[in-house]
């Protein structure tokens, strides 16, 4: 069964860069197509951030496009997440996911979840 | 952007009576590939999300028959048919049709009278 665990820094100051590792266990990152971050501010609802295929292509949220880069190391099983110019609006728990599939294809939905991890930006 | 509205925000139910979310897209989920790409997910206090429903109707592995999706084109439901006191908390549709944009609702709260 694959588990996700989301790692980095819980205290960015602004201006900065945000940076997430989400460690895939129990498969291989290339068993499954889409990982995706995906994140949700204190007391709100949730919103998809962007995705990457194993293979490395990825898709960004228009709104959050200019400043963030997701990144895959097949190497370490693991994605990643940049998030530059941050301000407090970037506070939000933080959570990596995984696409839902089978021999058919895509389910269009995140069926794997990590914890979260809450990120604060302050100075 | 497909805009996601859930009604209600907020739903006081009884123990062991049903209940009722929906979910209105701002345009049709039908995919070019004939699929509908509407799930919708739990959230419990403290909890990351877990997946209930997936294409409309199709529960996920684990999920209690208690739990119904129904709906099509711009409409869904979710239906929990007798509420339990584990069934608290927060559950979101989702969409994603409009792939690679995928876009929540705003989340409605369930809670125990």
């Amino acid at each position: 069964q694959v588990q996700l665990e989301e790692s980095g820094p819980g205290l960015v100051k602004p201006s900065g860069t945000l940076s997430l590792t989400c460690a895939v266990s129990g498969d291989s990152i290339s068993s499954r197509n889409w990982w995706s971050w995906v994140r949700q501010p204190p007391g709100k609802g949730l919103e998809w951030i962007g995705e990457i295929y194993h293979s490395g292509s990825t898709n960004y949220n228009p709104s959050l496009k200019s400043r963030v880069t997701i990144s895959v190391d097949k190497s370490k099983n693991q994605f990643s997440l940049k998030l530059s110019s941050v301000t407090a609006a970037d506070t939000a728990v933080y959570y990596c996911a995984s696409e839902s599939q089978d021999s058919s294809g895509s389910h269009g939905a995140f069926d794997i979840w990590g914890q979260g991890t809450m990120v604060t930006v302050s100075s | 952007d497909i805009v996601m509205t859930q009604t209600p925000l907020s739903s006081p139910v009884t123990l062991g009576q049903p209940a009722s979310i929906s979910c209105r897209s701002s345009q049709s989920l039908v995919h070019s590939d004939g699929n509908t790409y509407l799930s919708w997910l739990q959230q419990r206090p403290g909890q990351p999300p877990r997946l209930l429903i997936y294409k409309i109707s199709n529960r996920f592995s684990g999920v209690p028959d208690r739990f119904t999706g129904s709906g099509a084109g711009t409409d869904f439901t979710l239906r929990i048919s007798r509420v339990e006191a584990e069934d608290v908390g927060v559950y979101y549709c989702m969409q994603a049709t409009q792939f690679p944009l995928y876009t929540f609702g705003q989340g409605t709260k369930l809670q125990i009278k």
